[in-house]
């Protein structure tokens, strides 16, 4: 089965940029989803394939993805962006199409 | 703007089954939408469950596959999960959501959560 890869956490301080990465063999031939999830709430969509942002995301928001990583990436931080993140792929190599999600990512914001 | 609304029983016994239902509002179930169940066991990550299209065509978590069936009413705009056999490590939150596509697509929209738990 197909599994993908979070850091358990990132830090950064106010202003600066977070990356967080995504890993998966051969991820860069799949369309990437980015979830995040504040606490006690449900998960909002943040990036879809891979690079596009819904409605009312901030541009200050971005993803990326190539070969065995993609990664979300979160300029000019702030307090408000302190939240679990996820990411998902669909697989279908051993079986029917199925969602796949990350173990996630706890932004925190020092 | 679409909204989704679980509902069923917070606790469920050992070897029982799960029953949910998601009720959707704003949006027509017999759209090119696909529906989902999504599940977070508490203080870990997100777990696809399956999800259906309005003509009953689904697809499943192989992990989960031989217990979980999900269907959908679309007289009554909803849709339900039933996951049977279950145990402790079923407790979870389960959210239902709304799916772009069958493969490749999005959860775009979520709702609220409910929470269930595996207890005698």
């Amino acid at each position: 089965s197909y599994v993908l890869t979070q850091p358990p956490s990132v830090s950064v301080a106010p202003g600066q940029t977070a990356k967080i990465s995504c890993g998966g063999y051969s991820i860069g031939s799949k369309t990437v989803q980015w979830y995040q999830q504040k606490p006690g709430q449900a998960p909002v969509l943040v990036i879809y394939e891979d690079r596009d942002r819904p409605s009312g995301i901030p541009e200050r928001i971005s993803g990326s993805n190539s070969g065995n990583t993609a990664t979300l990436t979160i300029s000019s931080v702030e307090a408000g962006d302190e939240a679990d993140y996820y990411c998902q792929v669909w697989d279908s190599s051993d079986s029917d199409p199925h969602a796949v999600f990350g173990g996630g990512t706890k932004l925190t914001v020092l | 703007q679409v909204r989704l609304q679980e509902s069923g029983p917070g606790l469920v016994k050992p070897s029982g089954a799960l029953s949910l239902t998601c009720v959707v509002s704003g949006d027509s179930i017999t759209s090119t939408r696909w529906w989902s169940w999504v599940r977070q066991p508490p203080g870990k990550g997100l777990e696809w469950i399956g999800q259906v299209f309005h003509r009953g065509d689904t697809y499943y978590n192989p992990s989960l596959k031989s217990r979980v069936t999900i269907s959908v009413d679309t007289a009554k705009n909803e849709f339900s999960l039933r996951l049977n056999s279950v145990t402790a490590a079923d407790t979870a939150m389960y959210y239902c959501a709304r799916t772009t596509s069958s493969y490749g697509g999005n959860f775009d929209s979520w709702g609220q959560g409910t929470l269930v738990t595996v207890s005698s």
